[in-house]
């Protein structure tokens, strides 16, 4: 099966910090998720971004699929966006891979 | 327009005792999927199911657990005889199709004692 692999495991931020976290997937998919998993344990979708760039506030994706990786940005970190991010591709069948994910403390 | 629920958010069972978890997908959506995260881990895909069809329950193990998803009502993921090592959170994600974007419920932390 497809594997998926996400850098750095573990991120320790100041506040105000920019960040960048990566995914890179070894085969060719349909859909790519991003998802913010907060210290309550709720998955937040960031972005469905099987391709291309997409922005929302601080966070930004960038998803270049003939090169099989997704990057994360986050911009301006604040203490809220601790929690573990995950990405989650699609091949064929409609299941989600996950990766085990980056663990990101921001510290005030 | 509410978004993919679950009930019951937190249960605990003693060995043995069966585990009814349930999902109502977002409105609109006929295809639903169950993933389950072990403490620590990562989230394993579990079943993928249609209104009264399952599609892939290639992630499942092939006791005690069984998933359904009825013409009328949520989502059922069922498992019998729970045993300490199905402590997990159990997320329900849905879509309104095969592909795209998939939404996932706040999930349920299932505790065996």
């Amino acid at each position: 099966g497809i594997q998926v692999e996400q850098s750095p495991p573990d991120l320790i931020l100041q506040e105000g910090a920019n960040s960048t976290l990566r995914c890179n997937f070894s085969d060719s998919v349909n859909n790519l998720q991003w998802f913010h998993q907060n210290p309550w344990g709720q998955l937040i979708n960031l972005f469905y971004i099987p391709s291309g760039t997409k922005q929302n506030g601080r966070l930004s994706a960038t998803t270049v699929a003939t090169e099989r990786y997704s990057l994360l940005y986050i911009s301006s970190s604040q203490t809220t966006d601790s929690g573990v991010y995950f990405c989650a591709v699609e091949t064929s069948g409609s299941r989600l891979t996950f990766g085990e994910g980056t663990q990101l403390t921001v510290n005030p | 327009n509410a978004g993919v629920m679950q009930n019951p958010r937190h249960l605990v069972r003693r060995r043995g005792q069966e585990a009814r978890l349930r999902c109502s997908p977002m409105k609109g959506h006929s295809h639903v999927y169950w993933y389950r995260q072990l403490p620590e881990e990562g989230l394993k895909f579990m079943v993928y199911l249609q209104k009264e069809n399952i599609i892939d329950e290639s992630g499942m193990p092939k006791e005690r657990f069984s998933a359904e998803f009825p013409k009328e009502g949520p989502s059922i993921l069922r498992i019998q005889q729970v045993v300490r090592g199905d402590s997990a959170a159990y997320f329900c994600a849905s879509s309104f199709g095969s592909t795209g974007e998939q939404y996932f419920g706040p999930g349920t932390r299932l505790t065996v004692t």
